[in-house]
């Protein structure tokens, strides 16, 4: 069975920490994306990438960074985290040869 | 620009009531994609159906049926005989088939059905 596996499902850092947001995915899909989802906001795209050590910045990258050192494996950095950052976030992955996401179980973050 | 617009925010209907969920999306490309996903209490995404927009066929899945039409530019959902397990978060979104990857999402109708 094809997965998108988040590392966490939920976590809880402090103001100023640097954190980490682990994505793997076993599909051998090209495209990678990080998204945070809030109430009445929906989906909103942070970043995104096409390749191995290629990024696209999204609608709202401001106070995140990516990485994509390996093709199965897209981490998404908050490198300051603030409280307004506390959302639900969900990584997903697609291949060109197919027009679908395949959305991992996301990661609920809460930033005190 | 591309937007997808759900205008249900939240819907309660009873068990075995039928359902319409709503999308109206906008694109200037000839060629898209418009999907359906399912967001359960687990918080998971599942996707539901995918179609292209030269297939203006509806489509019918066991209790879930969807109605596009380009003239009106919108992609229906409906659920006939709804059961509690339907209770969700659903969300419509628009990907053009030039670039095939970026997706834009509506904001999503949150369903409960009660028993």
């Amino acid at each position: 069975d094809v997965k998108v596996t988040q590392s966490s499902r939920y976590l809880v850092k402090r103001t100023g920490e640097k954190v980490f947001l682990e994505c793997v995915q076993d599909m051998d899909h090209e495209n990678m994306f990080w998204y945070r989802q809030d109430p009445g906001l929906g989906l909103r795209l942070i970043y995104f990438s096409y390749d191995v050590k290629m990024k696209e910045k999204g609608d709202i990258p401001e106070g995140y960074s990516v990485s994509r050192e390996k093709k199965e494996r897209f981490s998404l950095i908050l490198e300051s985290a603030s409280t307004n950052q506390t959302s639900m976030y969900l990584c997903a992955s697609s291949s060109p040869r197919y027009y679908g996401y395949t959305f991992g179980s996301g990661t609920r973050l809460t930033v005190v | 620009a591309q937007k997808v617009t759900q205008a249900q925010t939240e819907i309660s209907v009873v068990e075995k009531e039928d359902v319409t969920l709503d999308c109206v999306y906008e694109t200037r490309d000839t060629t898209y994609y418009l999907f359906w996903y399912k967001q359960p209490p687990s918080g998971e995404l599942v996707f539901l159906i995918r179609r292209n927009s030269f297939d203006e066929q509806n489509e019918i899945s066991g209790r879930y049926s969807w109605n596009f039409q380009k003239s009106t530019s919108s992609f229906n959902f409906t659920i006939t005989a709804s059961q509690v397990v339907d209770s969700a978060v659903y969300f419509c979104a628009l990907s053009e088939a030039v670039t095939g990857n970026q997706f834009y999402f509506g904001t999503g109708t949150s369903l409960t059905v009660i028993p």
